[in-house]
């Protein structure tokens, strides 16, 4: 398998559930992404890993949390989510964490909470 | 709060028209600018990342032009074709901003066989 993979493509959640929502890289890039798009908004980012340490938390609400095991692998728990939190969630990888650097999207985990 | 902005947010055109759109970001702190299409159902796919004022890039049909001073980027596609329908996304790096990728709202083009 090739490219940015994600799993679940859709997940239903309640508000006090914890779930995860996972992130592979099949491309040996050492930077990893996690990307929101609510309705109607730009995409908006989240976090970033660079060689499994995060360097960048854009003000993002502690209810996310994430996870870099190593640099193929990225997750994203969630717990006692709102519904406002429903969105697609983007993950993406580049060969290094610069911002000149191109990046590669995976298909996103449609998520809804109830 | 950085704004970047896109136009038009969306447009049909006919198939072999051709056809371009603007993405505007601040003119201050420019480190660079990353274009991507995103069609329905699928992943974003990086076009172009532009770096310098005047840059130029070209893939197949489809160039982007970029003006740095005065803050917009232009995006061009040549005889568009029904598979070139998608979102397209461009996303300003400000270096003072480090990693942070502000993304515009993005021009949605429909293509017209």
């Amino acid at each position: 398998e090739t490219g940015v993979t994600q799993t679940p493509r859709h997940l239903v959640m309640g508000m006090t559930n914890k779930k995860s929502l996972k992130c592979e890289q099949h491309l040996g890039h050492n930077a990893m992404y996690w990307y929101k798009q609510s309705a109607k908004k730009p995409l908006e980012l989240m976090f970033v890993y660079s060689l499994e340490e995060r360097v960048e938390n854009n003000s993002v609400p502690s209810r996310f949390s994430p996870e870099c095991p190593n640099s193929s692998h990225l997750f994203l728990h969630l717990h006692t989510l709102q519904p406002e939190d429903s969105a697609l969630y983007l993950c993406a990888s580049s060969p290094l964490a610069g911002t000149r650097n191109t990046q590669y999207f995976g298909p996103g985990t449609r998520l809804t909470v109830l | 709060i950085l704004n970047v902005e896109q136009s038009p947010q969306s447009l049909h055109v006919q198939e072999g028209d051709s056809t371009n759109f603007t993405c505007s970001f601040p003119s201050s702190n420019f480190y660079a600018l990353h274009w991507y299409r995103w069609e329905t159902a699928k992943s974003p796919e990086a076009l172009f990342v532009m770096t310098l004022n005047g840059d130029e890039k070209k893939k197949g049909r489809i160039s982007a032009t970029l003006n740095t001073k005065e803050g917009y980027s232009y995006l061009y596609i040549k005889g568009s074709q029904p598979e070139d329908s998608a979102t397209y996304l461009c996303a300003f790096i400000s270096d003072n901003y480090g990693q942070n990728f502000v993304f515009g709202p993005g021009t949605r083009l429909s293509v017209l066989p």
